[in-house]
């Protein structure tokens, strides 16, 4: 079946721009997520939808960065006014409610902030 | 002190071998411990989930000490597919399910 899309796979945007990255999770997924891997950086946790709860924003380095989930489907990762530690490869993952941390990623969006 | 730390490796292995990697956790509220493996530019991938009795999923046996924190992953007979980098991965507790994942450690098995 059909795994967890992202668009674009790869990114390249000037100081200073904002930019949008689409997560499309695995059809019937209630739980998305949004990781991203820094160059030589593990995994870093960025927001976590579940459902119709509010999301746990918890991991956002700062407010430049924001998440929405629209109808409980397709996410959106919003980065304004991007500087250049933005750089990386930014992953979206899903899972089915019972099985939460059996999380399945996308290939990720590769920004690179120039 | 990071959450999750490995050894990064690399570990160069001949086919065949025998391989283990370790990793520590620093959350002792953590109650969830995962192993995926991520290839070069690719996406991450579950391997397995550890668990407190210790559990094997064919060549592939996985350990969990958590009086010690302190998760384990061993190799027997290395593929040449098996080259990857593994990761060692731990629930943030109070975060739903998101995860924290180690940097990895880099396996690389030679003919």
């Amino acid at each position: 079946g059909a795994g967890v899309s992202q668009s674009p796979s790869n990114k390249v945007t000037e100081k200073g721009k904002d930019v949008e990255l689409r997560c499309d999770p695995i059809s019937g997924h209630t739980a998305l997520y949004w990781y991203r891997q820094s160059l030589g950086q593990g995994l870093e946790f960025l927001i976590y939808f579940q459902g119709n709860s509010a999301p746990d924003k918890s991991g956002l380095p700062s407010d430049r960065f924001s998440a929405e989930r629209t109808g409980g489907s397709v996410s959106t990762l919003t980065i304004q006014r991007t500087q250049q530690e933005d750089s990386a490869v930014y992953l979206c993952a899903s899972s089915g409610s019972d099985r939460g941390f059996e999380q399945y990623f996308g290939p990720g969006t590769r920004l690179t902030v120039t | 002190r990071k959450e999750v730390e490995q050894d990064p490796g690399p570990f160069n292995v001949p086919e065949g071998a025998t391989v283990a990697f370790n990793c520590t956790y620093s959350n002792s509220a953590s109650q969830s411990f995962f192993w995926y493996r991520q290839d070069c530019r690719k996406e991450p991938k579950l391997l397995m989930s550890v668990y407190s009795s210790g559990n094997e999923d064919g060549r592939f046996t996985a350990q969990l000490n958590r009086a010690s924190q302190y998760i384990s992953l061993l190799i027997r007979d290395s593929k040449l597919s098996d080259s990857a980098t593994y990761l060692c991965v731990v629930n943030a507790p109070n975060s739903g399910y998101a995860l924290n994942f180690g940097k990895g450690t880099s396996l690389l098995v030679t003919p």
